[in-house]
């Protein structure tokens, strides 16, 4: 099946510092991602839909220039926390989809934030 | 509201049991629907893709009443790696609207 690569999967920053997370598709090509975080005990929340070669559109409640998304290429979607804090430790997760509505999404491995 | 509703458990079964998970939608243009396993600290992934008609797989059997905006998954004869978080899905696009979770342990 399709794999969707994510990396790093565990970071440490210091406050105020960012941090940047890939999110690959390995085998096929995608046109849109999606930013998902979770906290504990808590579900999927979407952030984010990364388009190639056009702005991210966010969810409402998400900051977009704290979260900053870039799809540049149709394999590679970056989200990068800005001026992190303890509040944004969490685990970020990105999805994507090989063809249309309907399809599976597969899933990165996740890459679990601690802010300290 | 949150667009997908599922009770958070934890359900505590033996070995062998069938337990039931259910879920409610509220956004009627929801087109697709899906059931997926997260185990601690691990990305989803796809149990089963729900039909309007029912669908099983092996012990597991998914339904969907679109009338209800009810989505169920019956798990017969649970194994011990059956311990999981089993996620409600729907979606009314390509993004994924993801329910909270309903945790299942299975002990021997």
């Amino acid at each position: 099946g399709a794999v969707v690569s994510q990396h790093p999967s565990r970071v440490i920053c210091k406050s105020g510092t960012s941090v940047k997370i890939e999110c690959r598709s390995l085998d096929f090509q995608a046109t849109t991602m999606f930013w998902y975080r979770q906290f504990p005990k808590q579900s999927l929340m979407l952030m984010a839909t990364s388009n190639e070669g056009s702005k991210a559109t966010y969810e409402q409640g998400v900051e977009k220039d704290k979260f900053l998304i870039n799809h540049a290429s149709l394999t590679l979607s970056t989200l990068t926390v800005t001026s992190a804090h303890p509040e944004d430790s969490s685990f970020y997760i990105c999805s994507a989809q090989d063809t249309g509505v309907g399809t599976e999404a597969f899933f990165g491995q996740g890459t679990r934030l601690t802010v300290v | 509201r949150k667009e997908v509703e599922q009770d958070p458990g934890p359900f505590n079964v033996p070995e062998g049991a069938t337990v039931a998970f259910n879920c409610t939608y509220s956004n009627s243009a929801s087109q697709s629907f899906f059931w997926y396993r997260q185990d601690c600290r691990k990305e989803p992934k796809l149990l089963m893709s729900v039909y309007s008609s029912g669908n099983e797989d092996g012990r597991f059997t998914a339904q969907l009443n679109r009338a209800s905006q009810y989505i169920s998954l019956l798990i017969r004869d649970s194994k011990l790696s059956d311990s999981a978080t089993y996620l409600c899905v729907a979606s009314s696009g390509y993004a994924l609207n993801f329910g909270k979770g309903t945790s299942l342990l299975v002990t021997p």
